[in-house]
Formats: C-alpha cells, sequence, structure tokens
C-alpha cells in the first residue's frame, strides 16, 4: 500500500530535548515536504527536498534542520525546541514538487 | 507566502445540499489542487486542475478555474454527513504547492 508513515504519533517533551521526528515514503517519490499546521495559520512549510541531498527552506525553517541521504526517507530535526514549536506537524511526497502530495497521518508535538 | 485564500471559512449545510467553496490566489500558477483533511488527520488530494483548463469532474466533484479572476471553485453536489471535513487548495508555482487556511465544511444529517 502507498504511504508516507510519520513517527511518532504523538510526542511530548520539554525545552532544549533534541528531538527526531522521522518520515518515510515507499512510493519512490522524488519530492518530500514537511509541513506545520496552526489553527488559523493553515498549513506553512518548514523545509522541502526535490531529491536526495538537495534540501530548501520553505515559509517557516527556523528552528528546525533536515536531512535527505536516502530517497525514502525525510526526517524533521528539532535541535533545541521551543514551546513556540507545538504544532501538528504532517510529512508529505510526490513525484515532483508540483505534483499531488501524498500525506503521513501528522505528528502532534507539545513542548513544554 | 501564502498564496490560495478560501472562502468561506466555515460553511454549514443539510445532507443533499450543494457545497461551493472559493478559492482565490495572486500569481500565475501552473495547477492547482484541492484537499480535504478529516479531523486532525492528514491531507488527502481530490483533484487538480491545470492553468489551461477551466472545469473538471471528479464523482461528486466539480472544479473550476478562471486565470483571469484568479480564483477556482469547488462544488459538491449532493453532500453527505461524510464530507464533513476542511477543504483546503493548493496552488502550484514551478515546484512549490502553496496551502491556504482551508473551509470548513459541516452537513448535518
Amino acid at each position: 500500500e502507498a504511504q508516507v508513515t510519520q513517527n511518532p504519533r504523538y510526542l511530548i517533551t520539554v525545552t532544549g530535548k533534541k528531538l527526531t521526528v522521522t518520515c518515510s515514503q515507499n512510493m519512490n517519490h522524488e519530492y518530500m515536504s514537511w509541513y506545520r499546521q496552526d489553527p488559523g495559520l493553515g498549513l506553512r512549510q518548514i523545509y522541502y527536498s526535490m531529491n536526495v541531498e538537495v534540501t530548501d527552506k520553505g515559509d517557516v525553517p527556523e528552528g528546525y534542520k533536515v536531512s535527505r541521504k536516502e530517497k525514502r526517507n525525510f526526517p524533521l530535526i528539532l535541535e533545541s525546541p521551543s514551546p513556540n514549536q507545538t504544532s501538528l506537524y504532517f510529512c508529505a511526497s510526490s513525484l515532483v514538487g508540483n505534483q499531488p502530495q501524498h500525506f503521513g497521518d501528522g505528528t502532534r508535538l507539545s513542548i513544554l | 507566502s501564502q498564496q490560495g485564500e478560501e472562502d468561506p471559512q466555515a460553511l454549514s449545510i443539510q445532507e443533499g445540499e450543494n457545497a461551493t467553496m472559493n478559492c482565490s490566489y495572486k500569481t500565475s500558477i501552473n495547477n492547482l489542487q484541492w484537499y480535504r483533511q478529516n479531523s486532525g488527520r492528514g491531507l488527502v488530494h481530490l483533484i487538480l486542475i491545470r492553468s489551461n483548463e477551466r472545469e473538471k469532474h471528479s464523482g461528486r466533484l466539480r472544479v473550476t478555474l478562471d486565470t483571469s479572476k484568479k480564483s477556482s471553485s469547488l462544488l459538491i453536489t449532493a453532500s453527505r454527513a461524510a464530507d464533513t471535513a476542511s477543504y483546503f487548495c493548493a496552488t502550484a508555482v514551478y515546484s512549490t504547492l502553496t496551502f491556504g487556511k482551508g473551509t470548513m465544511l459541516l452537513v448535518s444529517p
């Protein structure tokens, strides 16, 4: 089954404790992206990757890092999380960037 | 930079009625896509309309695109309670997809 898998689905953590949210897709998609969704602000893009070893900033990259060492994986790293990064995060993938995206089920992150 | 803006922000209708949502955007686009999100879940792609197309259908969905007005509409005919969700338009410019803030649709039995 074609899918984008994010882990963990829920996480409560504390300020400053490094965390990684993993994302994996099994569709051989070249394009992957991370979004955060906040009430009243819709979906905002954090980072995207057009292919292996190619990443670029989206609209709200501050405080986040990504890497794309393999085609299927695109982890999101918060090196020093802060409470304003409490949000619902989605990973998505597509063949290329302007084509329909497949979304993961989301990761709800709470940073205290 | 948020490109698409949906209107209305919220819509409440009865089962069997039609639901229309609109999306306006600011710059030239390659295509426009509509997505649906059930409460707190991942977005699901519904339909894509290219910039050189004016109308597209998929089941009970009808999408129109007016590039001169930089606007699109999504019509859901004969709505069902299961259509209750948030609907987002997303505009594609080169390799980037930008989402609007969404329309919350409530369909009451």
